[in-house]
């Protein structure tokens, strides 16, 4: 069973290009959550999806900033224009659908955006 | 909202120390998860335990325990016996058990096991 996977793992966009990061969850995975590691920092949630929809997206910065997990096929991470600001280490993790209190997240290698 | 600090931002420590690492959290929720994640330099995040705020026994994973004073909203990792491979970053983290489970980090303890 293949662990969550991430791509591309390292990405360079010039100033006010878009960036799209793929996050493909764990087999029998429905729920995908976004995290962003600025640097020398710890992980920051950004937003929480389910296929087709976005559960909660109360750490994603309200511009320029968007995500889907659709049907089929990966979750993305778009991120248009980008700025110095959004150089950073995306994480993606996933978890189970199940009705336990607790759902452990398993997280993917990260993407390394590297804005110049 | 919840918040998670850890007041160490390094640690260094030889090899076959015992080495503690602490964070202090706060919630207004009785019952939660909280965990110690290590980022090595791979970056690859790797759980390292957990504890169920319900459960008053401490968590232990053969070498890492925690120390979880629930009334103090402490939640600290112990690890003993260092090995050269625990060298890394160490993240506290926070997960309610209502709503969108997302993750609260800390901002992390950088230990370094020297030889």
């Amino acid at each position: 069973n293949a662990g969550v996977m991430q791509n591309p793992r390292h990405l360079v966009r010039r100033r006010g290009q878009e960036a799209r990061l793929r996050c493909s969850p764990m087999k029998g995975h429905s729920h995908v959550y976004w995290y962003r590691q600025l640097p020398e920092e710890g992980l920051k949630f950004m937003v929480y999806l389910q296929k087709e929809n976005i559960i909660d997206e109360s750490g994603m910065p309200k511009e320029r900033f968007s995500a889907e997990f659709p049907k089929e096929g990966p979750s993305i991470l778009r991120i248009q224009q980008v700025v110095r600001g959004d150089s950073a280490a995306y994480f993606c993790a996933s978890s189970p659908a199940t009705l336990r209190y607790y759902n452990e997240q398993f997280f993917g290698p990260g993407t390394r955006l590297t804005v110049l | 909202a919840q918040t998670v600090t850890q007041s160490q931002p390094e640690m260094s420590v030889q090899e076959a120390e015992t080495v503690t690492l602490s964070c202090t959290y706060d919630t207004s929720e009785s019952n939660y998860y909280l965990f110690w994640y290590k980022q090595p330099p791979s970056r690859q995040m790797i759980l390292v335990i957990r504890q169920e705020a319900y459960k008053q026994q401490n968590a232990t994973e053969n070498r890492f325990s925690v120390n979880f004073q629930k009334a103090a909203k402490s939640f600290s990792l112990k690890i003993s016996d260092s090995q050269l491979g625990d060298t890394a970053m160490y993240f506290c983290a926070f997960m309610r058990t209502q709503g969108a489970q997302k993750l609260v980090f800390g901002q992390g303890t950088r230990l370094t096991i020297n030889p």
